[in-house]
């Protein structure tokens, strides 16, 4: 693997509360992903970054953010979580963006919503 | 977005057995990913296939790029119980600048003993 860590890998929260997950990669890669896991939904894209304070939209953007200060680390933020948040988030790395990069993944944080 | 049909969507089979499973779409891809995802992890990439027609293999697991390049297959030959898990394809191609790949929506393999 990429050497990509998730954090947390667990959490529960409450509506309207902000929630913030983290992914570590130590293998300089430079593009990174965030995508949710849902049941019949397969793996949805929410947001990726394309350099150090470069990032753009995925398909299902709306309801969070995302930061990239450093290569390493991809913050993603859910500013007021909602329940339709609640899912399995991952967090992928590759280290170019091209038709022959596939990209590595996280273990996921499972995050709960009430 | 694009979508991909992956199909079936769910497989009960017996130890031994062969395996196929695949993916449609209305797209063209550059490129046609097969990944496998255990319980409580993120997906493992298992096949990369790069051209129109490849056929590339990786011990049990084969996979092919169509010629279309709309479809993908995987087998599985002499299922073992650690093939348990979901498998998911993904197409990638190029779209307003960045290759971001399109996923299926899995397939979820039971091996019985």
């Amino acid at each position: 693997d990429a050497g990509i860590t998730q954090s947390p890998r667990h959490k529960v929260t409450e509506t309207g509360t902000p929630v913030t997950l983290r992914c570590h990669q130590t293998e300089n890669h430079r593009y990174m992903y965030w995508y949710r896991q849902d049941p019949g939904h397969g793996l949805r894209l929410i947001h990726y970054s394309y350099g150090v304070k470069d990032t753009d939209k995925g398909e299902v953007s709306d309801g969070y953010s995302v930061s990239r200060s450093k290569t390493e680390d991809f913050l993603l933020t859910l500013e007021s979580a909602t329940s339709s948040q609640t899912s399995v988030y991952f967090c992928a790395t590759a280290p170019q963006q091209g038709a022959t990069q596939p990209q590595h993944f996280g273990d996921g944080t499972r995050l709960s919503i009430l | 977005g694009q979508q991909l049909n992956q199909s079936p969507q769910s497989m009960f089979i017996q130890e031994g057995e062969d395996v196929s499973m695949n993916c449609t779409s209305s797209s063209i891809f550059n490129t046609w990913l097969w990944y496998k995802q255990d319980p409580g992890e993120g997906p493992v990439l298992l096949i990369a296939l790069y051209k129109a027609g490849e056929l590339t293999s990786n011990g049990r697991l084969t996979a092919q790029f169509g010629i279309t390049r709309k479809d993908s297959f995987l087998n599985i030959s002499a299922s073992i119980p650690s093939d348990v898990g979901i498998y998911f394809c993904a197409g990638q191609a190029l779209s307003g600048g960045s290759y971001i790949p399109t996923f299926g929506r899995g397939t979820s393999l039971i091996v019985h003993p």
